[in-house]
C-alpha cells in the first residue's frame, strides 16, 4: 500500500517564498508528482521527480529523496493567483499515482 | 488541441436513480483514469481503462459502479442507485500510455443525490 502525508494548510504572504512538505511510504516506487487545484477546478501538472535532486521550472521547484521518502515544493515570489490546493502524488509499482490530501496554500497581501 | 472533456459539469439525481458520467480523453490518449474527491479529501483512484479494456479497477466500490471505454466514444462510469454518500466531484484524467507520468485532467463531474 502508499501512504502519503502533507500538511492540512499553510499561509504565506506575498512575495514571500513557501516550501510545501510531502513524505511518503510505498510498495515501488515510479516518480513523484506535484499538481495544483484551484477551488472548482481540474488538477494541473506542476512537476514529476523520479531521481533525487532539485528540479527548477520558473517560480516553482520541486525536491526529492527517495531514501527518506520525501519530497518538497517551492513556490518563489508568491502571487495571489498562487492560493490553491497543492497536490502530492506517488506512482508506485502499478504506475498508478497515489495523490494525498493536498495543502491548501492560503496567500495574503 | 481540445483538452479532456467531461460531461455534465454538473449532475443531480435523487436516491436511487441512475448517474452516467462521460469522459472523452485527449486526442492521442488511449488511457483513461478516473478519480473521486469528496470535499476536504484527497482525489481517490477509481479506475483505469484502455480502448475495451479495463486494466485497474481495485479502486471501484464492488456494487454499483462500473466503467467502460469502448472502441468507440467516451469512456462512461456508471453508477447505479445513487445514495447520498456517492455525491462528490469525479475527475478523469488521461494519458498517451501507462508509462507517460503526466496525467491530464477533465475538468469533473459534480454529482449531487438529493
Amino acid at each position: 500500500g502508499q501512504n502519503i502525508d502533507q500538511p492540512t494548510e499553510m499561509t504565506a504572504t506575498e512575495g514571500a517564498i513557501v516550501q510545501i512538505n510531502c513524505t511518503y511510504q510505498t510498495s515501488g516506487f515510479n516518480g513523484l508528482f506535484w499538481y495544483q487545484q484551484h477551488a472548482g477546478e481540474a488538477p494541473t501538472f506542476l512537476s514529476y521527480n523520479v531521481l533525487d535532486g532539485l528540479e527548477e521550472k520558473g517560480r516553482f521547484s520541486s525536491f526529492l529523496s527517495r531514501s527518506k521518502g520525501y519530497s518538497y515544493l517551492l513556490l518563489k515570489e508568491l502571487q495571489m493567483k498562487d492560493s490553491a490546493s497543492y497536490l502530492c502524488a506517488v506512482s508506485g509499482g502499478s504506475y498508478i499515482p497515489t495523490f494525498g490530501r493536498g495543502t491548501s496554500l492560503i496567500v495574503h497581501p | 488541441n481540445a483538452g479532456v472533456m467531461q460531461n455534465p459539469r454538473h449532475l443531480v439525481r435523487r436516491r436511487g436513480q441512475e448517474a452516467r458520467l462521460r469522459c472523452s480523453p485527449m486526442k492521442g490518449h488511449s488511457h483513461v483514469y478516473w478519480y473521486r474527491q469528496l470535499p476536504e479529501e484527497g482525489l481517490k483512484f477509481m479506475v483505469y481503462l484502455q480502448k475495451e479494456n479495463i486494466i485497474d479497477e481495485s479502486g471501484m466500490p464492488k456494487e454499483r459502479f462500473s466503467a467502460e471505454f469502448p472502441k468507440e466514444g467516451p469512456s462512461i462510469l456508471r453508477i447505479q442507485q445513487v445514495v447520498r454518500g456517492d455525491s462528490a466531484a469525479y475527475f478523469c484524467a488521461s494519458s498517451p500510455g501507462k508509462t507517460s507520468y503526466e496525467q491530464y485532467f477533465g475538468p469533473g463531474t459534480r454529482l449531487t443525490v438529493t
